[in-house]
């Protein structure tokens, strides 16, 4: 199983919005509701930001949104704020006897 | 609040076994329906799934892996545990203990993690 497909950088300024994709298979992204989103600061544990491709855990700002198209999930961040700075990775379902695929990794930069 | 706390050597040598525990504290493994994880991160690169074991001692791999890890889980201290067999500088990683909140079925997102703890593979 490969790990998913993300843009290595996005970059905005403050108060503009970016979109990082996430490019899988039929078999991992296209096939199931089960995507996630994770976001890493240096050094620091990820931390989830969107499940099943568009719910936000209790305390995550509703800046952050989380849709799926095919085999391609995407996480769009509205209102870039400076705090936004940091690492995003995607993760899906691919079968029972692959529960966990994640994506190769995303770097926010906010101008 | 759910806390997760990795603990083990922070160097192993090549051809060892690799052994890390995860303490658990504000609830209860052996009165949870989660399926609790390991996952890990080499230097500059992405998350991996290691392996989830849920209390009933049912347990599922990455066959990336080949076999070589093995996840446990004592209920008396409230821990879950992971070997790692076997190990070659390609595991040197940060490795994370983790749960979902969100869902018990095995691949519901992780909302709780560990701070990590940094495993490096060298002689």
């Amino acid at each position: 199983q490969s790990a998913l497909t993300q843009p290595r950088s996005v970059s905005g300024s403050p108060g503009q919005s970016v979109t990082i994709s996430c490019t899988g298979t039929s078999s991992d992204v296209g096939n199931y509701n089960y995507v996630s989103w994770y976001r890493q600061h240096p050094g620091g544990a990820p931390k989830l930001m969107i499940y099943e491709v568009s719910k936000r855990p209790s305390g995550v700002p509703d800046r952050f949104s989380g849709s799926k198209s095919g085999n391609t999930a995407s996480l769009t961040i509205s209102g870039l704020q400076a705090e936004d700075e940091a690492d995003y990775s995607c993760c899906s379902y691919a079968g029972s006897y692959t529960p966990y695929v994640f994506g190769t990794g995303t770097k926010v930069t906010v101008l | 609040q759910l806390q997760l706390q990795e603990s083990g050597p922070g160097l192993v040598k090549p051809s060892e076994t690799l052994s890390l525990t995860c303490t658990v504290s504000g609830d209860s493994i052996s009165s949870s329906n989660y399926y609790w994880g390991w996952i890990r991160q080499p230097p500059g690169k992405g998350l991996e799934w290691i392996g989830s074991i849920h209390y009933s001692g049912s347990t599922h791999y990455n066959s990336s892996l080949k076999g070589r890890a093995v996840i446990s889980v004592d209920t008396s201290k409230n821990q879950f545990s992971l070997r790692l067999t076997s190990v070659t500088a390609a595991d040197t990683a940060v490795y994370y203990c983790a749960r979902p909140d969100s869902g018990t079925y095995l691949g519901a997102a992780f909302d709780f993690w560990g701070q990590g703890t940094k495993v490096t593979a060298s002689s």
